[in-house]
């Protein structure tokens, strides 16, 4: 079974804080994703990384940063943490289809951060 | 307007009903997801499909890819069915990204 993990399922910090997230995944998938969730807007999509030192903005990223140093690695980086940062954040991984299609993605179970 | 929609928002069933949630999208996809999102926050993938039917267990999803629309189909719901309903899909030309609706929270009572 792929298997995805979070760092932390709950973190409190404060504002002005530095804040990483971290996300691994153990079936050599080459896709990650950090996605964060609020109530009323569904997932939406802060960053995409499709292999190592490679990533792509999604439709958020505005705030964020994020790191692929390993494959199976991808945080996300807070880098001065603010209120409407606030929310929960999940991580997907995925098998990059070469033909353009779709592949399944696996999520983590969740960060809640909570910024104050 | 979103690009995906699903319907309806909330979802209320006893026990044993037969329950239909709805997902409409108004671009070109290569596939489409559902999945569930249980208290706490876990998501786990329940289908993709592109076209025609899919069943597994209780669950049946179908796909009417001229019309832009996909069903969840739940057949004799049960407690642990509630949770939240989120349908995706792979835009066509965006291979790997998903785009998601909101989602539908189903409360299943005794």
């Amino acid at each position: 079974d792929v298997k995805v993990t979070q760092s932390s399922r709950y973190l409190v910090k404060r504002t002005g804080e530095k804040v990483f997230l971290e996300c691994v995944q153990d079936m050599d998938h080459e896709n990650m994703f950090w996605y964060r969730q609020d109530p009323g807007l569904g997932l939406r999509l802060i960053y995409f990384s499709y292999d190592v030192k490679m990533k792509e903005k999604g439709d958020i990223p505005e705030g964020y940063s994020v790191s692929r140093e390993k494959k199976e690695r991808f945080s996300l980086i807070l880098e001065s943490a603010s209120t409407n940062q606030t929310s929960m954040y999940l991580c997907a991984s995925s098998l990059l289809s070469l033909a353009g299609g779709a592949d399944e993605q696996f999520f983590g179970p969740g960060t809640r951060l909570t910024v104050l | 307007k979103n690009e995906v929609e699903q319907s309806p928002q909330n979802l209320t069933a006893q026990e044993g009903e037969f329950i239909t949630i709805n997902c409409s999208y108004s671009v070109g996809i290569s596939a489409l997801h559902w999945l569930q999102q249980h208290p706490g926050g876990g998501i786990v993938s329940l289908f993709m499909l592109s076209s025609g039917k899919k069943k597994h267990g209780r669950l049946i999803a179908t796909i009417n890819i001229q019309e832009k629309h996909s069903s969840l189909h739940i057949t004799a719901s049960h407690p642990r069915d509630s949770a939240v309903y989120i349908c995706a899909v792979w835009k066509t030309g965006t291979a790997s990204k998903l785009t998601f609706g909101t989602g539908t929270r189903l409360q299943v009572t005794l």
